[in-house]
Formats: C-alpha cells, structure tokens, sequence
C-alpha cells in the first residue's frame, strides 16, 4: 500500500520568508510525529499528533513552528520567518500505535534550504 | 528514552553476518527495543523489536539478553545495500511518542 508522503522533496527559500511542509500519513495509521534532522546529525522529535488529542508540541524549537493536522490525516508543519539554522531535512512519521505496536513508518522527508 | 550505547561505526564483508549490539542497562521490565536504520538521504525505516523473547522476521534477527541489558541485532547475509546507519531505540512504555535516535552505529558492507 502506499507509504507515507511528504511534498515538497526540496524547498530553497529566503530568510524570513514562511514555509509550509506537508505530510500525507498511511491511511488508518492514527498517529502522526515530524522530526527535523540536521546534516549529519541525528533525529530531532518537533511534534506529535495522536487522534484527536491535543498535539505534544514539547519539541518545538521556537513559537516560528507550528504544525496542523487535519481531519486526524494531513499535517502541516509551518516555519515563519524563517531562519539559516532552520535548514535540515524534515521527516513526516506515522504509526498505528496499536497496543504495543510503536512502529513509526518515514516519509523520504522535505530538505529545506534557507538562503 | 532509557539511554542506549552504540559502536559509532563497524565494518562487515558482503555475505557475512553483520552482528550490531546496543546496550540499554537502564530498561524496564516492560520497555521494547526497536531497531531501525536509515540509508544515506532516506528516512528511517522500521527493522525489528522486541521485548524478552528473541525476534526473526525477513530482514533481520534480534536478540536480547535474559537480563534485557543488551540486545544484537543480526543482518544474516549483509549486502551493500544494508549499508546504513542502525538506530537502537528504547521508548518509555509511557510517552513512547518521543523517540530518541541518537547517533547510532554506521554500518559500512565491503565487497
């Protein structure tokens, strides 16, 4: 079936401007997690949406971040004012979390470059 | 996260038994270990977890220890494409939302 999906692949954009990044979880799968990755660094937990719950948002890195998820399906992750040290890859996660069962499937992630 | 350790980095010769250990001495009796990888400018992908009982499916083995201090996870045949980096992750049983990657073992499959 179809994994999950994160548009755009790449976004170049200047500092300061805002940018919205899109994550399209599997169908069904319950909950949602973006984290950011640095070059050559590891994962870094932004936020988690599960269900209809009130979203954890204790990895946000600024009040720039903010994220979305509709209808329990799509996420937006949005950056304001964007900044140089906001270039990273940001990689769109989901799972069924069926008791026990914590295995999150990635999205190929959006690499966002700030000029 | 209950805290892991990694070997920064280990080589395997293609075809051998790629053996990858982490140790979570810090683990709770109801706390599972996963174990992902991800491969240059790919996201993570799921492998394998487990609690007590050791673990097989069709991409790897894991074994954890009777104490649950340690755990190897074992590529049977590693190929080149099994290059990757392999994250050992230990969730809290209760805010198993934040998982914690850290830096994990860079396996490198030589011909």
């Amino acid at each position: 079936g179809a994994g999950v999906s994160q548009s755009p692949s790449n976004k170049v954009t200047e500092k300061g401007k805002d940018v919205e990044l899109r994550c399209d979880p599997i169908s069904g799968h319950t909950a949602l997690y973006w984290y950011r990755q640095s070059l050559g660094q590891g994962l870094e937990f932004l936020i988690y949406f599960q269900g209809n719950s009130a979203p954890d948002k204790s990895g946000l890195p600024s009040d720039r971040f903010s994220a979305e998820r509709t209808g329990g399906s799509v996420s937006t992750l949005t950056i304001q004012r964007t900044q140089q040290e906001d270039s990273a890859v940001y990689l769109c996660a989901s799972s069924p979390t069926t008791s026990g069962n914590y295995e999150q499937y990635f999205g190929p992630g959006t690499r966002l470059t700030v000029t | 996260d209950a805290k892991t350790t990694q070997p920064p980095s280990m080589d395997c010769a293609e075809g051998r038994a790629a053996n990858l250990p982490c140790n979570h001495s810090t683990i709770s009796g109801n706390e599972y270990v996963y174990w992902y990888r991800q491969i240059h400018s790919q996201g993570p992908q799921y492998i394998i977890h487990g609690l007590k009982n050791n673990e097989t499916n069709e991409m790897a083995s894991l074994i954890i220890t009777e104490d649950r201090k340690s755990s190897t996870l074992i590529l049977p045949h590693a190929t080149l494409r099994d290059t990757a980096v392999y994250y050992c992750i230990v969730p809290q049983l209760y805010n198993f939302n934040k998982f914690y990657f850290g830096s994990g073992t860079k396996l490198n499959v030589k011909p």
